[in-house]
């Protein structure tokens, strides 16, 4: 079956370029999850969805970020004006439930973004 | 931020030596994961071990966890040259964030043949 699907698999932009990351996340999955990865180090969180709402932007590093997500379906994290400290692999995922107990996640591939 | 912190950060062994790797975290937590990381792109997750547990096995893999001393141990038994690669452990730890999950820094595990 298919998994969650990113895209691009990879970007190079420009600084103060504007970039879109998608992601597919498994078809029925109520819950999406994005977090950064930055060269040699762990994951960091951004920001989740249930179904369309995100009651938590909390994450987002700074006001150039944003995110959404339609139809309970496909994600689009945003950033405006990219600098350098924004290169880093985007991974996204998605689960069946949130809250309420542990349930799994399932990551994308992830987007590698370079800021030139 | 992170929570957690892996140690070691790199961890060269033979193949057939076992691969201990320890993970500490900050707050307290509803369970404790394992994931596996290739190349630097998708996660794959390993095992879980949740707050009332204290170890956990799968195949080749025993987890621990000891919510008094706030840590975790992965131990891989056997190990192969395929097990090369990231570990991380992420905590989970509000329940009104959905399954949030924060990851510590990692391991690098490699298995020479």
């Amino acid at each position: 079956g298919a998994g969650v699907s990113q895209s691009p698999s990879n970007k190079v932009t420009e600084k103060g370029k504007d970039v879109e990351l998608r992601c597919d996340p498994i078809s029925g999955h109520t819950a999406l999850y994005w977090y950064r990865q930055r060269l040699g180090q762990g994951l960091e969180f951004l920001i989740y969805f249930q179904g369309n709402s995100a009651p938590d932007k909390s994450g987002l590093p700074s006001d150039r970020f944003s995110a959404e997500r339609t139809g309970e379906s496909v994600s689009t994290l945003t950033i405006q004006r990219t600098q350098q400290e924004d290169s880093a692999v985007y991974l996204c995922a998605s689960s069946l439930i949130t809250g309420g107990g542990w349930v799994e996640q399932f990551f994308g591939p992830g987007t590698r973004l370079t800021v030139l | 931020s992170q929570q957690g912190e892996e140690d070691p950060q790199a961890l060269s062994i033979q193949e057939g030596e076992n691969a201990t790797m320890n993970c500490s975290y900050k707050t307290s937590i509803n369970n404790l994961q394992w994931y596996r990381q290739n190349s630097g792109r998708g996660l794959v997750h390993l095992i879980l071990i949740r707050s009332n547990e204290r170890e956990k096995h799968s195949g080749r893999l025993r987890v621990t966890l000891d919510t008094s001393k706030k840590s975790s141990s992965l131990l891989i038994t056997a190990s192969r040259a395929a097990d090369t690669a990231s570990y991380f452990c992420a905590t989970d730890a509000r329940e009104d964030a959905g399954n949030m999950l924060t990851f510590g820094g990692g391991t690098r595990l490699m298995v020479k043949p």
